[in-house]
C-alpha cells in the first residue's frame, strides 16, 4: 500500500533561517505530489504540487519542492523563513490509478521564533 | 479560489446521540467529496469517499452504519455520526474535488470538532 513519511514531527527555527522538510513516499508507479499547509485555526490549503515536468516546483509564499524520483522524495524548502510560516505542513500523494484518493503524511509542525 | 465550508465548526453532544456535519462547496460543483478524521498530532485519515447520487465508499475499518454519509447534491455532503460515544470525539474534515477534474488537487473545509461527553 502507498504511504507517505514525514520524518520531522516538529521543527523549530529562527526567522531568516533556511528550511527543509523531508517527505518520502512508497509507490512504484506514477504519482502526483502535494504539500499542504494548515495555519493555526485555518483550513488546509495547497502550497504547491507536482504532476509532471520540471521536478523543481515553485509554490506560494516563496516555498519550493524538488521531486527526486530515484529517492522517492519530495522535500519542501524555503531559503528564509518568516514568523508567519508557523504552521503544520503535510506532504501528500495520489497515484495515477487512484487520482482522488490522497494519502497524507503525518505532518510536520513548524514553529518560527521571532 | 474554490471554497469549501463545514458546519458546525464545533459541536458537543451527549453519548448516544447523533450528530450531523455538513460540507458545502460554495462556488463550485463537486461530484466527489471526501471525509477525514484527524486525531491530535496525527495526520488526516481518509474515512470515506462521498459520490453525488450514489453510495459512499468507506475505507477499511470505518463502520458505514456508524458514519452515515449522504451526498444528495453537487454542493453538499453530510456526515452523520450515529449513537456517538466519547471515542468518536475527533476533528472531522471534508474536502472536495472540482467536478470533471481528477488530479487529486483538493479543497478543504475548516473542519468540525466533535466532543462527545
Amino acid at each position: 500500500a502507498q504511504s507517505v513519511s514525514q520524518h520531522n514531527h516538529h521543527v523549530i527555527l529562527s526567522e531568516a533561517a533556511s528550511l527543509e522538510l523531508g517527505c518520502n513516499y512508497s509507490y512504484g508507479g506514477t504519482v502526483n505530489l502535494f504539500w499542504y499547509v494548515q495555519y493555526p485555526g485555518q483550513h488546509l490549503q495547497l502550497l504547491l504540487k507536482y504532476f509532471s515536468g520540471d521536478p523543481l516546483v515553485k509554490g506560494i509564499k516563496g516555498f519550493e519542492a524538488e521531486f527526486i524520483k530515484s529517492k522517492f522524495s519530495f522535500n519542501l524548502r524555503k531559503p528564509s523563513v518568516q514568523w508567519s510560516d508557523t504552521a503544520e505542513y503535510f506532504c501528500a500523494v495520489t497515484t495515477y490509478s487512484s487520482a482522488s484518493k490522497i494519502i497524507f503524511g503525518s505532518g510536520t509542525r513548524l514553529s518560527i521564533r521571532p | 479560489g474554490a471554497v469549501v465550508s463545514q458546519h458546525p465548526s464545533w459541536v458537543i453532544c451527549k453519548s448516544g446521540t447523533s450528530v450531523k456535519i455538513e460540507c458545502r462547496s460554495l462556488d463550485f460543483q463537486a461530484t466527489t467529496m471526501f471525509w477525514y478524521r484527524q486525531f491530535p498530532k496525527q495526520s488526516l485519515m481518509l474515512m470515506a469517499t462521498s459520490n453525488e447520487g450514489s453510495k459512499a465508499t468507506y475505507e477499511q475499518g470505518v463502520e458505514k452504519d456508524k458514519f452515515l454519509i449522504n451526498h444528495a447534491s453537487l454542493t453538499l455532503s453530510t456526515l452523520t455520526v450515529t449513537s456517538a460515544h466519547p471515542e468518536d470525539s475527533s476533528f472531522y474534515i471534508c474536502s472536495a474535488e472540482l467536478a470533471g477534474v481528477n488530479t487529486g488537487e483538493l479543497f478543504f473545509g475548516e473542519g468540525s470538532r466533535l466532543t462527545v461527553l
